[in-house]
């Protein structure tokens, strides 16, 4: 079992609708999740973190982290077609620290 | 706040060869972690130095290696590079302590041929 794992996608959305993006993860005992995204040749830059089980809401964006099903995903409201990128789920593990990426799930949003 | 610097940009080396990256933190920031990006591995964590030593270490060969300077500032290494190799490192500055969350530079992008 990969340690993050995301949907690769592409996953189409309409404008104006909600972006789901999910992110499972194998280490139970990991604390801090964080979302990334990132443009075509460009580096990843944070758009939220979340390090306990529920909803964190900053803007359009929504962080829902369950930490008992491994779980963590995005929502994105009224989605825009500058929301398309890559979105690069990570996963802080315990005991180490070291910080593990998905391998991203593309969003294209479709004027 | 300035932002984390790399440099150079944009490299080109034949196999062989070796090679020398760099990244300038965020200024404050003690931790400076690399990666590599493949489109087919995504991003695949290399190491982390927190003041001058290695506190994790991803899955690489030995031919990976880098350090951290007393002004924060780091490099990695490669040696006898492979045309695998090519890919784009990143650099993240984090400010342990704090939130944690890594703050990524723009990247240096190597290819090999």
């Amino acid at each position: 079992q990969k340690e993050v794992e995301q949907n690769s996608g592409p996953l189409s959305v309409p404008e104006g609708a909600i972006a789901s993006l999910n992110c499972t993860y194998s280490d139970r005992g990991s604390q801090s999740f964080f979302w990334y995204r990132q443009y075509s040749g460009k580096s990843p830059e944070l758009i939220m973190f979340i390090y306990s089980n529920g909803d964190k809401e900053d803007g359009r964006f929504t962080a829902q982290l369950n930490k008992a099903s491994q779980y963590v995903s995005l929502l994105i409201r009224d989605s825009q077609p500058s929301d398309s990128a890559t979105y690069l789920c990570a996963v802080k593990k315990s005991g180490d620290d070291k910080i593990i990426f998905g391998k991203g799930t593309r969003l294209h949003i479709l004027p | 706040k300035a932002g984390v610097t790399q440099t150079p940009r944009y490299l080109i080396k034949t196999r062989g060869q070796q090679v020398t990256l760099s990244c300038s933190p965020i200024s404050g920031h003690r931790s400076v972690s690399w990666y590599q990006q493949t489109p087919g591995q995504g991003l695949q964590f290399l190491f982390e130095y927190f003041s001058e030593t290695q506190r994790n270490k991803g899955n690489f060969p030995g031919r990976f290696s880098g350090r951290q300077f007393s002004n924060s500032r780091s490099e990695m290494n490669v040696s006898t590079l492979e045309l695998g190799d090519s890919a784009l490192y990143l650099c993240a500055s984090t400010n342990r302590g704090s939130q944690e969350t890594q703050y990524f530079g723009p990247g240096t992008r190597l290819l090999v041929l």
